[in-house]
């Protein structure tokens, strides 16, 4: 069964620095999909980037990155100059393919991030 | 460009009443549909999951149902709900097919108290 392990409940960082929120997963499946969601107090999900178990590059998507450890089963997120408004929940997940062939959607507990004026 | 609604926003239902939560997408077809559940502090536990309509695998027993009448239209339900129902519910869709690749993408949610 796959599992997807956040470790950090909150973070603080102050505006304008760099913060990496940690999330690990494990899973015995060769093909599966890492993704990084943001929960703003509003509740709704947004996707931030996505990476691929066979991509050989880490992930980007303007300021954020996905720092990929295949070896390491690890998955961690980079925000860089951060802002107010990355004030929020983030919440990492692991798809793969159900017995269906569907894709499923594992998600971890979370890390509130909070910025610091 | 694709857009998902989902209503109520907000509902407080007392135990042993029914629940009927809506989701639609517009701007796309053929999308599959996900019923997830949080509860407070909590990750995103996957409900029900639909690849077309009338087809809905259910990944939780319990006592919630769903429903897809229509291509983009998904239904969460209970004839009598419980305190544990009670939790933020998300709808989401990804473009339908298989694959591990393509992001959901979610609505805003309904928060709903069970008293």
């Amino acid at each position: 069964a796959q599992k997807i392990t956040q470790t950090q409940p909150g973070m603080f960082v102050q505006e304008k620095e760099a913060v990496t929120l940690d999330c690990t997963y494990d899973t015995s499946d060769p093909s599966y999909g890492l993704f990084w969601y943001k929960q703003p107090s509003s509740g709704e999900m947004i996707f931030l980037i996505y990476q691929g178990s066979y991509d050989q590059q880490n992930a980007t998507e303007g300021r954020y990155s996905l720092n990929f450890q295949k070896a390491r089963k690890s998955a961690n997120l980079v925000i860089s100059a951060s802002q107010l408004g990355d004030s929020a929940m983030y919440f990492c997940a692991m798809s793969d393919l159900n017995s269906g062939g569907y894709q499923k959607v594992t998600f971890g507990i979370g890390t509130k991030l909070q910025v610091i004026p | 460009s694709q857009t998902i609604h989902q209503w109520p926003a907000t509902l407080v239902q007392p135990v042993g009443s029914p629940l009927s939560l809506e989701c639609t997408v517009e701007g796309t077809s053929n999308p599959n549909l996900y019923w997830y559940r949080q509860a407070a502090g909590r990750g995103l536990q996957l409900l029900f999951y639909s690849v077309g309509i009338g087809q809905i695998s259910s990944e939780v027993p319990q006592n919630l149902s769903a429903s897809r009448p229509q291509d983009r239209q998904f239904i969460l339900s209970s004839k009598k709900l419980l305190l544990s129902d009670s939790g933020f519910y998300l709808c989401a869709w990804r473009d339908g097919g298989t694959g591990i690749r393509d992001e959901q993408y979610f609505g805003p949610g309904t928060r709903l108290t069970v008293t």
